[in-house]
């Protein structure tokens, strides 16, 4: 699976949006990008995934640049409740395995 | 509620012991991942079963041993405890293992070895 880079660390106001890179530039063409996010040693919780076209659920929006280098998770109101490790991982299909790198840590602050 | 349910929550034991973790999947899941996480080391994969077979494996260390059950939940076993050990354990579960649906986790069960 292609290795990702992000930030480590991050900080947000709250109600502001918060917008979370992720370097992915040795992507190849079968692999998904998948958003994950633990919060304080909670199991991770899934959040969105996307191939090459930008997607959106109720949690977040995901922008993936044309050439699927890199990506950005955008959640668009954030609240303290959203203060959390934020892990970007390229997923291959055969595989399944999730492989967490050290992932962003959002702080979102009143 | 992930609908991944992991037991015991905790866990304490002496170096030298061995200990048994289980995960039920969430219904209708036929693949389970383990995860350790350390302070240290992150979110470390360790085996994936899928129906019952072994699928992928990882920095899974020899102590250490999985198994998938007919009605589909998981233990993992480790044996000769080090204080090393002492962590977070997850198992995650997915419908299939090849798809790309996502995984759920389960909250976990904190190992600590003294």
């Amino acid at each position: 699976d292609a290795k990702t880079t992000q930030p480590t660390s991050m900080d947000c106001a709250e109600g502001r949006a918060a917008n979370l890179p992720c370097n992915h530039s040795t992507i190849s063409g079968n692999e998904y990008v998948y958003w994950y996010r633990q919060i304080h040693s909670q199991g991770p919780q899934y959040i969105i995934h996307g191939l090459k076209n930008n997607e959106t659920n109720e949690m977040a929006s995901l922008i993936i640049t044309e050439d699927r280098k890199s990506s950005t998770l955008i959640l668009p109101h954030a609240t303290l409740r959203d203060t959390a490790v934020y892990y970007c991982i390229v997923r291959g299909a055969p595989h399944g395995k999730l492989t967490f790198g050290q992932g962003t840590i959002l702080t979102v602050h009143p | 509620d992930s609908g991944v349910t992991q037991t015991p929550k905790h866990l304490i034991t002496a170096t030298g012991q061995r200990v048994t973790l289980r995960c039920s999947p969430r219904s209708g899941d036929l693949s389970v991942y383990w995860y350790q996480q350390s302070l240290d080391q992150g979110l470390q994969f360790l085996i994936q079963y899928y129906n019952g077979e072994e699928r992928a494996k990882g920095n899974i260390l020899e102590r250490f041993s999985a198994q998938q059950f007919p009605d589909l939940h998981s233990e993992l076993n480790l044996s000769s405890l080090e204080l090393g050990d002492s962590a977070l354990y997850f198992c995650a579960s997915s419908v299939a293992d090849r798809g790309l649906t996502e995984a759920f986790f389960g909250q976990g069960t904190r190992l600590t070895v003294v």
